[in-house]
């Protein structure tokens, strides 16, 4: 079985500040992680992955992500977050040996300016 | 490219009643995965296709079913709707050959709504 969690339903920052959305997994393998972005009345768009090798993964918009394999943990972050990235962030885990992509519940991210 | 489309964007049933949705993949790819999206369950997997064949199946009543067809198109068909059904359906697609990497990439949904 696998499953993620995703500990903080909301996040705040101000316009500037670094952001951070945890995201800690289960799987019975080695996994494939990933980070969606879902902005309101929209499909999922997807941030970046975790495959295998270098441990920070960086991806689009300016976001980066870290696995630590010993905390099964995927946190995502970005060093200056900006009001345009006020949105729901999702954490998903696939098995290697799998096709089925699980989804945490999602963070609800809110940058002020 | 084109993005992955999904029609209808928005259908209103009534219980009781079955209804179809459908999915065009990205060009080139071959694998239709479907989730249903409320805001109490979240994102829940409902199945994936891969070559006309469902690989993986999620924890869901056999109301639900799908298929693909040779073009990689995918439809969804939900009978004897209920209440609980009300949600958004997201179709992905990805290029997946077995045991890939591939990210997926996700329509814009369309909104059940069940009177």
């Amino acid at each position: 079985a696998q499953s993620v969690a995703q500990p903080e339903d909301q996040v705040n920052v101000a316009e500037g500040n670094p952001l951070t959305v945890k995201c800690t997994y289960s799987v019975s393998g080695n996994p494939y992680l990933f980070w969606y972005v879902q902005y309101p009345n929209r499909g999922l768009q997807f941030l970046l992955k975790y495959i295998t090798g270098d441990n920070l993964v960086k991806g689009s918009y300016g976001f980066e992500a870290e696995f630590n394999k010993s905390q099964t943990s995927f946190h995502l972050k970005k060093p200056s977050a900006l009001v345009s990235d006020s949105a729901l962030y999702f954490c998903a885990v696939r098995d290697r040996n799998d096709y089925k992509l699980s989804f945490g519940a999602g963070t609800t991210v809110t940058v002020r300016a | 490219k084109a993005g992955v489309t999904q029609t209808p964007r928005y259908l209103i049933k009534t219980r009781g009643q079955q209804v179809t949705l459908s999915c065009s993949p990205i060009s080139g790819h071959r694998s239709v995965s479907w989730y249903q999206q409320t805001p109490g369950q979240g994102l829940q997997f409902l199945f994936e296709y891969f070559s006309e064949t469902q690989r993986n199946k999620g924890n869901f009543p056999g109301r639900f079913s799908g298929r693909q067809f040779s073009n990689s198109r995918s439809e969804m068909n939900v009978s004897t709707l209920e209440l609980g059904d009300s949600a958004l359906y997201l179709c992905a697609s990805s290029l997946a050959f077995k045991r890939d990497y591939n990210e997926q990439f996700f329509g814009p949904g369309t909104r059940l709504t069940v009177l």
